[in-house]
């Protein structure tokens, strides 16, 4: 089936750089895409999300990219910080309705550690 | 803001009884409710889609007498693990979908141990 994954496993930044996580999907029916932080023994929590209609979206400290033409979605933490070390997941979904709305496939995972 | 509460946090049980996990809605309404599991340096994978009221849409290789699912109301879903072996142990986190695709919310998981 289609899935989404990630190029990079593990990612290693000092405090203070810039951190892009990537990541690939492969379902073109897909229309929104989340990016979501995991701590350990905790579930998911939201970061940012984007819609198709979108290539671009700013939060406070992230960005993330959407390249449909690769199918590409990268989340940027700027000025990243040792609290920010967490594995990484992005998600796809689709925003139609029925019983698929809400229901997500997530990627692979980037584990990223900032060092002091 | 929303908040999704799974109980228990940490469960061990023996082989061959049967678990129950609860995951409710604190302040909204959850007429749509999804299962996922999350095995050691995993990603989450999609086990069900619980919908109040009916039964429950399973995945692909997801054995629906094995794990049952209950949505009774619009604020509770529970997850049975039954006859559970040590190769169901694993994290089992669930989400709330409530209005919006912003308002999925997830809880913070149930640790599974099967002994």
């Amino acid at each position: 089936g289609e899935s989404v994954g990630l190029h990079l496993p593990t990612l290693s930044v000092q405090e203070g750089d810039n951190s892009i996580i990537n990541c690939a999907y492969s379902n073109s029916a897909s229309d929104y895409f989340i990016w979501y932080k995991q701590e350990s023994g905790k579930g998911p929590q939201f970061i940012i999300d984007i819609r198709s209609n979108m290539d671009k979206r700013q939060g406070q400290r992230v960005t993330v990219l959407l390249n449909k033409t690769v199918k590409h979605l990268s989340l940027q933490i700027a000025a990243t910080q040792p609290g920010d070390s967490a594995v990484y997941f992005c998600a796809e979904g689709w925003q139609g309705g029925g019983t698929s709305y809400g229901k997500l496939t997530f990627g692979q995972g980037t584990i990223l550690t900032v060092h002091p | 803001g929303a908040v999704v509460s799974q109980h228990p946090s940490r469960v061990i049980c023996k082989s061959g009884t049967s678990v129950k996990i609860e995951c409710r809605s604190l302040d909204f309404q959850a007429t749509t409710m999804f299962w996922y599991r999350q095995f050691p340096k995993q990603s989450l994978m999609l086990m069900a889609t619980s919908n109040e009221g009916s039964k429950a849409t399973y995945e692909q290789g997801v054995e629906k007498d094995k794990f049952l699912i209950n949505h009774a109301s619009l604020t509770l879903s529970t997850l049975t693990v039954t006859s559970a072996h040590p190769e169901d142990s694993s994290f089992y986190i669930c989400s709330a979908r409530g209005t919006g695709l912003r308002g999925l919310h997830f809880g913070n998981g149930t640790r599974l141990t099967v002994t």
